[in-house]
């Protein structure tokens, strides 16, 4: 069956340090793998997206890896903040306009 | 650019009414939204995709006559919970894409609905 695995369900950090968040996923072909950030009762915020040909994304303080082969996708913050304190899902797509499927995500605490 | 908003952002209905919300582009066409639903702790699950103009194609487990949704325009799409019940109680979020591009999916806000 196909599986989005956030093997994290929860996850605390230091302040200053760099968070290390994983995605494993299992029966799927990813076109795209998107991480996005939802914070308490509100929707999901889009911050970073990786096809399958590209090994690696950056965006400020915000790193994505992507590895087909392991079918797993890495996602850093370096510098980390309390305002960084959320929750970040892990979402593949297929291809084309197909929909998004989300994996369950990664509750992130920075402690100052 | 690229938001999307959902009205209303709460609401509470009594057990055997029915309910609307709106999810709205404000600032770009979408051809293709999607309504997702989230329970506590829970993963966002997909309920259904709307295409402008055509009918709703639903997930496998979801309902149709009872989560009826509506994309009449490029910016507007309407979901309806039906006789709604209190294991309806979650939390509903859209998403759209927009025209020409599909890459990324920009969420409204999400509408939190308790059935009582």
């Amino acid at each position: 069956s196909q599986k989005i695995e956030q093997n994290s369900e929860a996850l605390n950090i230091q302040e200053g340090k760099t968070a290390t968040l994983t995605c494993n996923y299992t029966n799927y072909s990813p076109a795209y793998l998107q991480w996005y950030r939802q914070d308490p009762g509100r929707g999901p915020v889009f911050l970073l997206l990786i096809r399958e040909n590209e090994k690696e994304k950056r965006k400020e303080r915000l790193k994505v890896t992507f590895d087909t082969t392991l079918k797993q996708s890495l996602f850093h913050i370096t510098a980390s903040q309390p305002a960084d304190s959320a929750t970040y899902l892990c979402a593949l797509r297929n291809s084309g306009n197909t929909p998004l499927v989300f994996g369950k995500g990664t509750r992130l605490s920075v402690i100052a | 650019g690229a938001v999307v908003s959902q009205h209303p952002s709460w609401v509470i209905c009594k057990s055997g009414t029915s309910v609307k919300i709106e999810c709205r582009s404000l600032d770009f066409q979408a051809t293709t939204m999607f309504w997702y639903r989230q329970f506590p702790k829970q993963s966002l699950m997909l309920m259904a995709t709307s295409n402008e103009g055509s009918k709703a194609t639903y997930e496998q487990g979801v309902e149709k006559d009872k989560f009826l949704i509506n994309h009449a325009s490029l910016t507007l799409s309407t979901l309806t919970v039906t006789s709604a019940h209190p294991e309806d109680s979650s939390f509903y979020i859209c998403s759209a894409t927009r025209d020409g591009s599909s890459y990324e999916q920009y969420f409204g806000p999400g509408t939190r609905l308790t059935v009582t």
